[in-house]
C-alpha cells in the first residue's frame, strides 16, 4: 500500500493567509490521481482538488493544487473564515485509495 | 442527482459482527467503471480508507481490516453491503460510504470520492 504522509499536523494562521499543505507518498503517485479534501467539524469532507490540480465543482480559486512523484502541495492564496478546517490528502491510483492523516488549519 | 446513505446498528458489541448497509440513488452499481467506497473516522482522528467495489463485483481492501472485511453489491436494490467480524472498540467509528465514477476520473474529470454519505456511527463496547 501506498503511505501518505501529510505536514504539518496543525498549521495556525490567520484569515488573509496565505496555507500551504505538504502531502508526501511513500512511492510515485500519479499526477492524475491526487486528491485534496475539505471537512469542517461535524461535517462529511468534501471533495476539493482532484487531478493534482484541478478543483471540483464550486471550489473557489483560492484554492490550488500542484506536485508530481510523491511531493504534493495544496495552497490556499489568502484564508476566509470558512476555510479554517481538516484537510486530507488522497492517492486513488493504487488499491487501497490511502489518506494521509490530515493537517489542521486553525485560527491563530 | 447522486445521494448515499449508510444504515446500521450504532451499537455492538466486542467480538459481534458488524453490518451496515448502503443505499445510494443517482447511479447504478451495473454501470460500467462505477464504484462505491467505504470509509471511517474515529472520533477526533484521521480518515481510515477501508475497501471499494467495482461495478464488475472486483473488491479491493485495505490491508489493517482485509481479513475481516466483506464487501457485497446487489445492484438491483442499489445496495453495497460491509460486514466487519470480531468487532473491537478501535473499531468505534463513523462509517462512510462513498462513489466514484471511474470513467470519469480517467477522463480527467473527476477524482476519489466525489460523493459521500452522510455517515453512520458505530461503538463498539460492551
Amino acid at each position: 500500500e501506498i503511505v501518505m504522509t501529510q505536514s504539518p499536523g496543525t498549521l495556525s494562521l490567520s484569515p488573509g493567509e496565505r496555507a500551504t499543505l505538504s502531502c508526501r507518498a511513500s512511492q510515485s503517485v500519479s499526477i492524475s490521481y491526487l486528491a485534496w479534501y475539505q471537512q469542517k467539524p461535524g461535517q462529511v469532507p468534501r471533495l476539493l482538488i482532484y487531478g493534482t490540480s484541478s478543483r471540483a465543482t464550486g471550489v473557489p480559486d483560492r484554492f490550488s493544487g500542484s506536485g508530481s512523484g510523491t511531493d504534493f502541495t495544496l495552497t490556499i492564496s489568502r484564508l476566509e473564515p470558512e476555510d479554517f478546517a481538516v484537510y486530507y490528502c488522497q492517492q486513488y491510483g493504487t488499491s487501497p485509495w490511502m489518506f494521509g492523516q490530515g493537517t489542521k488549519v486553525e485560527v491563530k | 442527482q447522486i445521494t448515499l446513505k449508510e444504515a446500521g446498528p450504532t451499537l455492538v458489541k466486542p467480538t459481534e459482527t458488524l453490518t451496515l448497509t448502503c443505499t445510494f440513488s443517482g447511479f447504478s452499481l451495473s454501470t460500467n467503471r462505477v464504484a462505491v467506497s467505504w470509509i471511517r473516522q474515529p472520533p477526533g482522528k484521521a480518515l481510515e480508507y477501508l475497501a471499494l467495489i467495482y461495478w464488475d463485483d472486483d473488491k479491493r481492501y485495505s490491508p489493517s481490516v482485509k481479513n475481516r472485511l466483506t464487501l457485497t453489491k446487489d445492484a438491483s436494490k442499489n445496495q453495497v453491503v460491509l460486514t466487519m467480524t470480531n468487532m473491537d472498540p478501535a473499531d468505534t467509528a463513523t462509517y462512510y460510504c462513498g462513489h466514484s465514477d471511474l470513467m470519469r476520473i480517467a477522463a480527467g474529470r473527476s477524482g476519489g470520492v466525489d460523493v459521500w454519505g452522510q455517515g453512520t456511527t458505530v461503538t463498539v463496547s460492551s
